[in-house]
């Protein structure tokens, strides 16, 4: 399974685009690109998928360049419910198959 | 649709008492799968379920700690005898194929005092 490395920390402001980008340089043919998030006293929820270019739900925008050793979680107009810890991984899509290996993350501060 | 539901929420218990944590994973799904966060640490996978069955149980720290799903259905986490290091956060998570991505539990909040 391929390490992740994402920033520590990173502080916006309500209303603002918040990029957040993860490394991911190992990741396999068959790995999938996975972002979730984690309020306190709750466990991680999913957000996002992809494997290649952009994907987009009503939550987030998710852009993977062509070699996919990156990828960059996009929320648009931040607001301050969106203050939590954001994860990268990489691995199975449909999660049948075996374990998440979580990072330290990112810890998102939203302020007013 | 109901979620993962974890009990208790919260446990203190002494060292070297036991305590067991439950998990009902969303009904239907196949993939039943162990966490836990120690104080500072990173999240940690502790084994994975297919039905019945253990698939993995490679993060399992030693032999204190004793899962079971009987009946593929919840499962059980037991702690025999609790030591001061395996106080952290406990979360248990669920998926099955048709399904992107994993389904998180609140997670049970475990203190060895």
């Amino acid at each position: 399974l391929a390490k992740t490395t994402q920033p520590i920390s990173m502080d916006s402001y309500e209303g603002q685009e918040v990029n957040i980008t993860c490394s991911h340089n190992n990741i396999a043919t068959n790995d999938y690109i996975t972002w979730y998030q984690q309020f306190p006293s709750q466990g991680p929820r999913f957000i996002i998928q992809g494997y290649k270019t952009k994907v987009t739900n009503e939550v987030a925008s998710l852009f993977i360049p062509a070699d996919r050793k990156s990828s960059t979680l996009s929320l648009p107009r931040v607001s301050l419910s969106d203050t939590a810890v954001y994860y990268c991984l990489v691995g199975d899509a449909l999660g049948n198959t075996g374990k998440l290996i979580f990072g330290q993350g990112t810890t998102l501060q939203v302020k007013p | 649709e109901a979620g993962v539901t974890q009990f208790p929420s919260h446990s203190v218990i002494e060292k070297g008492q036991t305590v067991t944590l439950r998990c009902d994973p969303i009904s239907g799904h196949d993939n039943l799968y162990w966490y836990r966060r120690v104080m500072g640490k990173e999240i940690k996978f502790l084994l994975h379920f297919v039905k019945e069955s253990k698939q993995d149980e490679s993060g399992m720290p030693n032999n204190r700690f004793l899962a079971e799903r009987t009946g593929g259905t919840y499962s059980t986490l037991k702690v025999q005898p609790a030591e001061l290091e395996d106080s952290g956060v406990y979360f248990c998570a669920s998926s099955n194929r048709d399904y992107y991505g994993y389904t998180f539990g609140s997670g049970t909040r475990l203190t060895v005092v």
